[in-house]
């Protein structure tokens, strides 16, 4: 499996611009970058992903590196309640083999927005 | 959008019986579910990956005859904590793969609170 690495802690201002980093140097070609969040006492929800291109969608931006090894997480406007820990995922095959799939979760980035 | 419910979203018991935890895929069929527990200041940790019709498979050190895991339908999955102990008290949460496209992504419940007193 392809490890990631977060920094374990980020703040940033209402209203502004959160950049979460993220960085998988060991990642290979045909796996994906999966970005969700965990908020206090709920499941994970599901944020964005992408291969090779930048994606956005009405939650976020996703800035992958043209070498693949590292990835930003960008929420444009960061708000209180994007309050969470970010969590970075590349995707492995889960043993069925039918198409779906486990993620396992690192230990995440805590992002603290303040007022 | 995709949407898991599990029920119950908490739930006490008492030292040596037994919890079922409920987990439906709303408005997709899931061949695979998968199963995770979350302690207090950690990360998930994949429990047990089921799938609809055949045994579940079990990660490393999760005691299947403890965790009992059913996927009976294709948006049902059930896990029941046997002869539940204090340390057995987590969050547990499953997931779901709303199709079979490698890129698709998996959707989670909102969790169930378990504390064995």
């Amino acid at each position: 499996d392809a490890k990631t690495t977060q920094p374990p802690s980020m703040d940033c201002a209402e209203g502004r611009a959160a950049n979460l980093p993220c960085n998988h140097s060991t990642i290979s070609g045909n796996e994906y970058v999966y970005w969700y969040r965990q908020i206090h006492s709920q499941g994970p929800q599901y944020i964005i992903h992408g291969l090779k291109n930048n994606e956005t969608n009405e939650m976020a931006s996703l800035i992958i590196t043209e070498d693949r090894k590292s990835s930003t997480l960008i929420l444009p406007h960061a708000t209180l309640r994007d309050t969470a820990v970010y969590y970075c995922i590349v995707r492995v095959e889960a043993y069925s083999g039918a198409g779906s799939y486990q993620l396992t979760f690192g230990k995440g980035t805590k992002l603290s927005v303040i007022p | 959008g995709a949407v898991v419910s599990q029920h119950p979203s908490r739930v006490i018991c008492k030292s040596g019986t037994s919890v079922k935890i409920e987990c439906r895929s709303l408005d997709f069929q899931a061949t695979t579910m998968f199963w995770y527990r979350q302690f207090p200041k950690q990360s998930l940790m994949l429990m047990a990956t089921s799938n609809e019709g055949s045994k579940a498979t079990y990660e490393q050190g999760v005691e299947k005859d403890k965790f009992l895991i059913n996927h009976a339908s294709l948006t049902l999955s059930t896990l029941t904590v046997t002869s539940a102990h204090p340390e057995d008290s987590s969050f547990y949460i499953c997931s779901a793969g709303t199709g079979s496209s490698y890129n698709s992504p998996l959707h989670f419940g909102n969790g169930t609170r378990l504390t064995v007193t």
